[in-house]
């Protein structure tokens, strides 16, 4: 089991380019979370999708989109990045509602010039 | 806005010695997560402790948690230098599918 994957795992863009992080994980997981970790900062939560087929906000969801393709990929995009995107994102997932341990990926660096 | 709140916001002690970080938070929680993230990876699942629950050990690990004074706490006992790497609260208040609430974290150097 690979668990979490993302890509890229590095990115620069400039202002205004759009780019979409793919994440997929292969543990049968429902739900799947997008989180931006900014230095010195925790994680907060940009969107999650409770199960396939729904998505929601979450703290911080401005200049994103997401979508949840399957039950395996949830993919982020930025529509036109800004330097305040500059961040470090992570993807994660969890099992059923008895199981509230998320599993996360590696992260994605992205760097908006 | 950051739910939980670490504290200290580092910690430097020698090997063999015992860490404890402690964390606060300030609404309703379902249960509370600690997790570990090492320099550049993502983050690892420690330990989860439930509302109704006021301690629990998992090897090395002991967390606490007084719900009356919105606080848990993380004791790493005879610590590594493997150990060495920021430590993160998590909150869950509903215990769903919901995503769970950050603290900035602690970050924990074991000198050799």
């Amino acid at each position: 089991n690979a668990g979490v994957t993302q890509t890229p795992k590095f990115q620069v863009l400039k202002t205004g380019q759009s780019m979409t992080l793919q994440c997929a994980q292969d543990m049968n997981h429902n739900s799947m979370y997008w989180y931006r970790q900014d230095p010195g900062m925790g994680l907060r939560l940009i969107y999650y999708s409770a199960s396939e087929g729904t998505t929601d906000k979450g703290e911080v969801p401005n200049g994103y989109n997401v979508s949840r393709l399957n039950k395996r990929e949830f993919s982020l995009r930025l529509e036109s990045a800004a330097p305040s995107q500059t961040s470090v994102y992570f993807c994660a997932s969890k099992g059923g509602p008895l199981n509230n341990e998320q599993f996360f990926g590696p992260g994605t660096r992205l760097t908006v010039l | 806005s950051q739910q939980g709140e670490e504290d200290p916001q580092a910690l430097s002690i020698q090997e063999g010695e015992n860490a404890t970080m402690n964390c606060s938070y300030k609404t309703s929680i379902n249960n509370l997560q600690w997790y570990r993230q090492n320099s550049g990876r993502g983050l690892v699942h420690l330990i989860l402790i439930r509302s109704n629950e006021r301690e629990k050990h998992s090897g090395r690990l002991r967390v606490t948690l007084d719900t009356s004074k919105k606080s848990s706490s993380l004791l790493i006992t005879a610590s590594r230098a493997a150990d060495t790497a920021s430590y993160f609260c998590a909150t869950d208040a509903g215990g769903g599918a919901d995503g769970l609430t950050f603290g900035k974290g602690t970050h924990l150097i074991i000198q050799p």
